[in-house]
């Protein structure tokens, strides 16, 4: 089955600094990736997604992008901000397997 | 537009007994998919309906089932309970089911604690 590895588990910046988390995944087959955000007492919540057709997707300060050939991606926030204080989660799905593949998160925390 | 409802946020059983959670999907939502959380293990999948077929199951014991209503509300059940089921129990909707084009939406999920 899909297994996602996700880097690192956690991560300290200034606010205002740029942050990036990596994962990577194994199974080629797989060709949907999404990103969620897990606030404390809340359930994850989507904040971007890309799918295997695309390298590269932006959305205001949070972008994504996608190698398929190393089958690694990537969630770089920039200009961060303490509300994006949160634990995220990478995740892998595939067509027909109606399942999502999550890394184990990273607990990312904004210093003001 | 209302998100996922889930019911109860708040479970303590105790080892042998059995719980059943409740899942109210997006309006126009067909597909609803359950997860467990827990700190060790992060998120990982349960199962997934839709229009009340379960399409597709994880790795899991027979002790965790499930269903889904022609209102496309669905409830999953635990039987015989252990400590190790203790968890945040996740469930998601979406249109069509992961990866056809249809965002999961989750929602705050069941804190299931096993004493």
């Amino acid at each position: 089955g899909e297994n996602v590895e996700q880097h690192p588990s956690t991560l300290s910046v200034q606010e205002g600094d740029s942050a990036v988390i990596k994962c990577t995944y194994s199974d080629s087959a797989s060709n949907y990736f999404p990103w969620y955000k897990q606030e404390l007492g809340k359930g994850p919540q989507l904040i971007i997604d890309i799918r295997s057709n695309v390298g590269e997707k932006k959305d205001q300060r949070i972008a994504v992008t996608l190698n398929k050939t190393a089958k690694h991606f990537s969630l770089h926030i920039t200009e961060t901000q303490p509300e994006d204080s949160a634990v995220y989660f990478c995740a892998a799905g595939g067509a027909g397997s109606y399942q999502l593949t999550f890394g184990k998160g990273t607990k990312l925390s904004v210093i003001p | 537009k209302a998100g996922v409802t889930q019911t109860p946020r708040y479970l303590i059983k105790t080892r042998g007994q059995q719980v059943t959670l409740s899942c109210s999907p997006i309006s126009g939502h067909r597909s609803v998919s359950w997860y467990q959380q827990t700190p060790g293990q992060g998120l990982q999948f349960l199962f997934e309906y839709f229009s009340e077929t379960q399409r597709n199951k994880g790795n899991f014991p027979g002790r965790f089932s499930g269903r889904q209503f022609s209102n496309s509300r669905s409830e999953m059940n635990v039987s015989t309970l252990e400590l190790g089921d203790s968890a945040l129990y996740l469930c998601a909707s979406s249109l069509m089911g992961s990866g056809q084009n249809s965002p999961l939406h989750f929602g705050n999920g069941t804190r299931l604690t096993v004493t």
